[in-house]
């Protein structure tokens, strides 16, 4: 079981928008979408931010969004606000009641 | 409204074992489709998924810690247990206690409790 790869940092301005990917393999990302990703301040718990691949949960902006394709999921956050910068980590089910993270990207907003 | 907390010591020696306990409120262990796991954190590195029990006592490991790592519920007292024995001083960071509907995503988080593993 490997960790999900993700890039290590991402920027944009604010009104941009960014994206943000996840590879994964055939026994994770590419076999379930249950892929959620998770957005976490410093020194702060994680909070979801997608579900299932690409359900917002309540209380999240639409301006988050996600998408998947073959291993690939994809985080992407239009009209970036300074409030956005923050760590986002991808996860996704991988069988047989066990679950993997991504490495993490850390977003600046210039 | 669903939260957790976690507790357990901050500093444990190296070959030591861990112990760490969340207590929910706002629901229960035995609910059918809830799961509670252990999600932890090292400094300034990435999260990495630990264990989880379900209200079914279906229990799921991190293959690499699996032989390390017990995963229990106490169902009166509406807790979960987590004992991870051996300990290292790269088992050092922030353990978080989450909650699970089902498999789809760990929606409440507890606030984390930190452990400091010593040599």
């Amino acid at each position: 079981q490997s960790a999900l790869t993700q890039p290590r940092s991402v920027s944009g301005s604010p009104g941009q928008s960014v994206t943000i990917s996840c590879t994964g393999s055939n026994s994770d990302v590419g076999s379930y979408r249950y892929v959620s990703w998770y957005q976490q301040y410093p020194g702060k718990a994680p909070k979801v931010v997608i579900s299932d691949v690409s359900k917002r949960p309540s209380g999240v902006p639409d301006r988050f969004s996600g998408s998947k394709s073959g291993n690939t999921a994809s985080l992407t956050i239009s009209g970036l606000q300074t409030d956005d910068e923050a760590d986002y980590y991808c996860c996704s089910y991988a069988g047989s009641h066990t679950w993997v993270f991504g490495g993490g990207t850390r977003l600046t907003v210039l | 409204q669903i939260t957790l907390k976690e507790s357990g010591p901050t500093l444990v020696k190296a070959t030591q074992t861990l112990t760490l306990t969340c207590t929910l409120s706002g629901s229960s262990v035995s609910n059918s489709g809830v799961g509670v796991g252990w999600i932890r954190q090292s400094p300034g590195k990435a999260l990495e998924w630990l264990a989880i029990i379900y209200w079914s006592d279906q229990e799921g490991y991190r293959p690499s810690l699996r032989t390390r790592l017990t995963i229990r519920k106490d169902t009166p007292r509406n807790q979960v247990v987590l004992t991870m024995i051996n300990m290292d001083p790269l088992d050092t960071g922030t353990y978080y206690c989450v909650h699970i509907m089902g498999i789809q995503f760990f929606g409440t988080w507890g606030q984390g409790t930190q452990v400091i593993v010593s040599s």
